[in-house]
């Protein structure tokens, strides 16, 4: 199956500093992939839609100047958090859709922030 | 919106039991997705549903689809302990949700005793 990866898997910063995780479809195309945010024994939270070459979809209660989200390639798209305090602390999954067959989206393995 | 009900929300079966997990939605279902996590881990996904009365198994999990398309099961029999996980229901936000991300349910932590 079609294989999503995520970098990096674990980050721990100080709190004010700003992270970057990758989402990186590996064998297949996708125009649009979704990031996700899961608190500890809680569901996935949709909190935006990346769209290839185009502004970010945000979820409504997220900030769209706190995560920032670009989508520069077919493969690639980058969520970064500005200015992390520790109530970013969380589990964020990526997930994208092959743009030729988008029955299923292919999930990443996630990435745990953790911010002191 | 659309909300997902799961239940049970925890289960512990003991190996070789059969079980079955639900997801309840509060308006029609598009597209129905069962997915498996280890806690702390990605995603694993199992199946898709999309037709009211849709059925598919793979090994010895089966996803059930009502024919009202509000309501899906997701059945396992003979359980082992490669099965324990946390499962999880998604569904489209739209009709043909292609462009759209998943509205999940809280998930059923399932544990099995040896």
């Amino acid at each position: 199956g079609a294989v999503v990866s995520q970098h990096p898997s674990w980050v721990i910063c100080k709190s004010g500093t700003s992270v970057k995780i990758e989402c990186r479809s590996l064998d297949f195309q996708a125009t649009t992939m979704f990031w996700y945010r899961q608190f500890p024994k809680q569901s996935l939270m949709l909190m935006a839609t990346s769209n290839e070459g185009s502004k970010a979809t945000y979820e409504q209660g997220v900030e769209k100047d706190k995560f920032l989200i670009n989508h520069a390639s077919l493969t690639l798209s980058t969520l970064t958090v500005t200015s992390a305090h520790p109530e970013d602390s969380s589990f964020y999954i990526c997930s994208a859709r092959d743009r030729w067959t988008s029955d299923e989206q292919f999930f990443g393995p996630g990435t745990r922030l953790t911010v002191l | 919106s659309q909300e997902l009900e799961q239940s049970p929300q925890s289960l512990i079966v003991q190996e070789g039991k059969n079980l079955t997990i639900n997801c309840t939605s509060s308006k029609t279902l598009y597209g129905l997705y069962w997915y498996k996590q280890k806690y702390g881990e990605g995603l694993i996904f199992l199946m898709m549903l999309q037709k009211g009365g849709e059925e598919k198994s793979h090994e010895k999990i089966t996803a059930k689809l009502d024919e009202k398309k509000q309501q899906s099961s997701l059945h396992i029999t003979a359980s082992q302990p490669s099965h324990a996980g946390i499962y999880l229901c998604g569904a489209d936000k739209v009709a043909g949700g292609g462009a759209d991300g998943l509205t999940f349910g809280k998930g059923t932590h399932l544990i099995i005793q040896p």
